[in-house]
């Protein structure tokens, strides 16, 4: 059982909008500004698209975009590519350098 | 640009101990990151294990820190992960990640090794 949860799949076609959940506890999502997302491909290692909540590393598309409200924390992909079909895990700090993720979410392009 | 390999056997009989390296290049291990090991059940999510400084300060996961050890060597330039008693719930791929920023604990990881799969069983 991961510390956060997120659903299972989600599904869109090229073009929509999609968005991925990922809830926690008043101990990390709902107590510190320190959400991140990645996105991996089979056989792949874990990408970073969003940290601090919103915020986007160097180089990553700005069709991905993340917030938060409370303990449930939010990825937004607008602009749905093939490219996009991936596995995406959230992850949260949890205070003395501990750090959780979900249990991640398969984003199927129709 | 840093670039992170994991390595070590790839199967492990349950009750032993689980080694891995992770040898770090192009960049020094000594210049303030907290290096972290991260693993990847099948079928499951992500899943920290823990993090070391390079001056050895540990941090580690509360639900393994009874079998869970990290060191590091900086004369090579590489961390290591043990986690002794394993069982077929630790079959995963390990990876090994460097954060976004160095001096902190709350960056999240930006670089990562290619991972390595460790399977459990006799």
């Amino acid at each position: 059982q991961s510390a956060l949860t997120q659903p299972a799949s989600v599904s869109g076609s090229p073009g929509q909008s999609i968005t991925i959940s990922c809830t926690g506890t008043s101990s990390d999502v709902d107590s510190y500004n320190y959400v991140s997302w990645y996105q991996q491909h089979p056989g792949k290692a874990p990408k970073l698209m969003i940290y601090d909540v919103s915020n986007r590393p160097s180089g990553v598309s700005n069709r991905f975009s993340g917030s938060n409200s409370g303990n449930t924390a939010s990825l937004t992909i607008s602009g749905l590519q093939a490219e996009d079909e991936a596995d995406y895990y959230c992850g949260s700090y949890r205070s003395s350098g501990v750090w959780v993720f979900g249990g991640g979410t398969k984003l199927t392009v129709l | 640009q840093v670039h992170l390999q994991e390595s070590g056997p790839g199967l492990v009989k349950p009750s032993e101990t689980l080694s891995l390296t992770c040898a770090v290049s192009a960049y020094p291990i000594t210049n303030g990151y907290y290096w972290g090991w991260i693993r990847l059940p099948p079928g499951k999510g992500l899943e920290w294990i823990g993090s070391i400084y390079h001056t050895g300060s540990t941090y580690y996961n509360p639900s393994l820190k009874s079998r869970v050890t990290i060191s590091v060597d900086t004369s090579k330039n590489q961390f290591s992960l043990d986690l002794k008693s394993v069982t077929a719930a630790d079959t995963a791929v390990y990876y090994c990640a460097r954060p976004l920023l160095g001096h902190t604990l709350v960056a999240p990881f930006d670089s990562w090794g290619q991972g390595t799969l460790v399977t459990v069983s006799s």
